[in-house]
């Protein structure tokens, strides 16, 4: 079945430095893929997300991109700063299926 | 106004108690879901709901049953509350045909 992996956390950087967090999945066919951030007391946001293989999803800084040849969708930013400390879940979306995958969700500390 | 609005957003009850809770929203998504979020547990789907007349257990439905009253609103019912039903609940919509879901803020809900 469908399925998605992320890093566990939780992850501490400090300000300005390069995060990666890392997602793979396992899905028949073309899922699409995406990222959601959930920053304290907060719903969960639709971050980015990508539709296609090769696709590259981008917003505010972050970026991620569809590798469909290693099943992965890393979630990227080069400068990280303190108001990015929140929980990260990468999920996945079959048309097939009826409901979003999530991810165990990856959360994020970021010190000045 | 947030699109999608959660009641309410704290709840403090006790073993035994029936409770509701509600969503709404104005997003005009046939597709409503409630989840539930435990620490460490990333987030596992209670119901969904396609349309008004469809409705969907998900993967931990026992003890709770749910309302789709309206294309706008679907709420989450605990019939005899319980501890371990202690978690921070959201609601979530979805267009018919795309994956990304649309989050409300939550509602915590405490069992003593």
């Amino acid at each position: 079945g469908n399925s998605v992996t992320q890093m566990e956390g939780p992850v501490t950087l400090s300000e300005e430095a390069f995060l990666t967090i890392n997602c793979t999945y396992t899905a028949t066919g073309y899922p699409s893929l995406f990222w959601y951030v959930q920053y304290p007391g907060e719903g969960l946001q639709l971050l980015l997300k990508a539709t296609k293989a090769d696709d590259k999803g981008s917003n505010k800084g972050f970026e991620a991109t569809y590798r469909k040849e290693t099943t992965s969708f890393h979630l990227e930013k080069g400068s990280v700063q303190v108001s990015d400390s929140a929980v990260y879940f990468c999920a996945l979306w079959h048309s097939s299926a009826s409901k979003i995958i999530f991810g165990s969700g990856t959360r994020l500390s970021i010190r000045p | 106004d947030a699109d999608v609005t959660q009641t309410p957003r704290n709840r403090i009850t006790k073993t035994g108690k029936r409770i509701m809770l509600e969503c709404s929203q104005t997003k005009g998504h046939d597709r409503m879901y409630w989840y539930r979020q435990d620490p460490g547990l990333g987030l596992r789907l209670i119901y969904y709901s396609f349309d008004v007349k469809d409705i969907n257990k998900g993967e931990i439905s026992d003890g709770y049953s749910v309302s789709r009253q309206a294309q706008a609103k679907f709420s989450l019912s605990l019939e005899s509350a319980i501890p371990n039903q202690t978690a921070l609940y959201f609601c979530a919509t979805s267009d018919l045909d795309r994956g990304e879901q649309y989050f409300g803020p939550g509602t915590r809900l405490t069992v003593t």
